[in-house]
């Protein structure tokens, strides 16, 4: 079964507009939520994160919401850029514990139009 | 602070045979993560070690092994190699498991 989920496998925006990646996540011990953004034939560069204590967290152009409630989260970039088409990953992990891993959506293709 | 590197970068194989790839952490990471990239099924979990002992593992079959060294160095074997385990082989680090791992640029493996 898919715990995290991507339910978009592309998005195209135009450059300067909003980007918004969406995750779902159905596992409740889920506490740990994390981006990576990925070019072909390289390993996924890390973004944002976010803790389950906190519904929002931003760092520049990207900031990331959880809404647990609803386990959604989603990552906005603003303004969106060229550079920054790539595959977006969403991943989530149980935190502290026993749980050492990352669990990955299958990701969205970003596509920012000049 | 150098990142996490991978070696070799490519390889190719033939079904059968057997296949060491190696990660190298960032300086001061103790947990070191294997995931398996493929198009069909995504990033998926191999296993994570930390001081030298695996502490969590994956739905993968024991033809996937590993180990991590004293100086949290590690290595993934793959025993008995099928065409379905061609994929890029990606290691993570992070300081004790479950907080932001760090990806190393992967291994494309080819199984012929």
């Amino acid at each position: 079964d898919q715990q995290v989920k991507q339910n978009s496998p592309s998005l195209s925006v135009q450059e300067g507009r909003i980007s918004i990646l969406n995750c779902d996540y159905t596992n409740s011990m889920f506490d740990y939520f994390l981006w990576y953004k990925k070019y072909p034939a390289e390993g996924p560069t890390f973004l944002i994160s976010i803790s389950s204590i906190k519904d929002k967290n931003e760092d520049g152009r990207f900031t990331v919401f959880l809404n647990k409630s609803a386990k959604h989260l989603s990552l906005h970039i603003v303004p969106s850029q060229p550079g920054d088409s790539a595959v977006y990953f969403c991943a989530a992990s149980g935190g502290g514990g026993s749980n050492y891993k990352l669990t990955f959506g299958k990701g969205t293709l970003l596509t920012v139009n000049p | 602070k150098a990142g996490v590197t991978q070696t070799p970068r490519y390889l190719i194989k033939t079904r059968g045979q057997q296949v060491t790839l190696s990660c190298s952490p960032i300086s001061g990471h103790r947990s070191v993560s294997w995931y398996q990239q493929t198009p069909g099924q995504g990033l998926q979990f191999l296993f994570e070690y930390f001081s030298e002992t695996q502490r969590n593992k994956g739905n993968f079959p024991g033809r996937f092994s590993g180990r991590q060294f004293s100086n949290s160095r590690s290595e993934m074997n793959v025993s008995t190699l099928e065409l379905g385990d061609s994929a890029l082989y990606l290691c993570a680090s992070s300081f004790v498991g479950w907080e932001t791992q760090y990806f190393g640029p992967g291994t494309r493996l080819l199984v012929l």
